[in-house]
């Protein structure tokens, strides 16, 4: 089954510590997403990459860190400098980056501060 | 400000009942629209959309939307409601000149209800 895998499902965060999402596809997508989605906002875009070794900030990438070393992998930190981090984070791919092209979700992880 | 609305935070209908769930956009020229809807805890799925030529879309699960250039519009209906479609809905566009990459712009959502 093509799809997008998100781990963990529920994640817990202790003050100062990084965690780290992860977010695999097996669609052989060449662009990836990550969204934070808060009550009642929405989602927004954190960070995307449109192909490997190449990403760039969304609307709201302070306290966040991501890396694209592989084509189907685009991992997610969650830093100490991000002072609210309780959320459903949610990732996302497409086949490309121009317009018409369907972002695909993945079931999300939702975040927890100790 | 460019942006995304559903009017509606939450709408309950009774089953069998049809909707509608509206949603606005304010861009310069016609943006790529979309809904997708999520299951509580889950992902997001895409339902239909719209990028151009007839104004009524058909998507999946019995659902429909139409395109209203005039009134800026882009809103999701069903003419009979089942308890499975309770859920979130997200009316969701990508502007024509957002960068040159399919930047996604959320509505804030509608949450469904269906009463027995």
């Amino acid at each position: 089954d093509g799809g997008i895998t998100q781990s963990p499902k529920y994640l817990f965060r202790k003050e100062g510590q990084n965690v780290t999402l992860s977010c695999e596809q097996n669609l052989n997508h060449d662009a990836m997403y990550w969204y934070r989605q808060d009550p009642g906002q929405g989602l927004r875009l954190i960070y995307y990459s449109q192909i490997v070794n190449d990403f760039q900030k969304g609307d709201i990438a302070e306290g966040y860190s991501v890396s694209r070393e592989k084509k189907e992998s685009f991992p997610l930190t969650v830093t100490s400098a991000q002072k609210n981090p309780t959320a459903f984070y949610l990732c996302a791919s497409s086949p490309g980056a121009i317009a018409k092209n369907i972002q695909y979700f993945g079931a999300g992880t939702r975040l927890s501060v100790l | 400000a460019q942006s995304v609305t559903q009017p509606d935070i939450h709408i309950t209908v009774s089953e069998g009942a049809s909707l509608e769930l509206r949603c606005n956009y304010s861009y310069g020229a016609t943006p790529y629209l979309f809904w997708y809807v999520q299951s509580p805890g889950q992902g997001l799925q895409l339902l239909l959309k719209y990028f151009s030529g007839d104004t009524l879309v058909q998507g999946i699960k019995g659902f429909e939307a139409e395109f209203k250039r005039s009134q800026s519009s882009f809103n999701l209906r069903k003419p009979s409601v089942h308890w499975s479609d309770a859920a979130e809905y997200f009316c969701a566009v990508v502007p024509m000149f957002s960068g040159g990459y399919n930047k996604l712009i959320f509505g804030a959502g509608t949450r469904l209800a269906v009463h027995p």
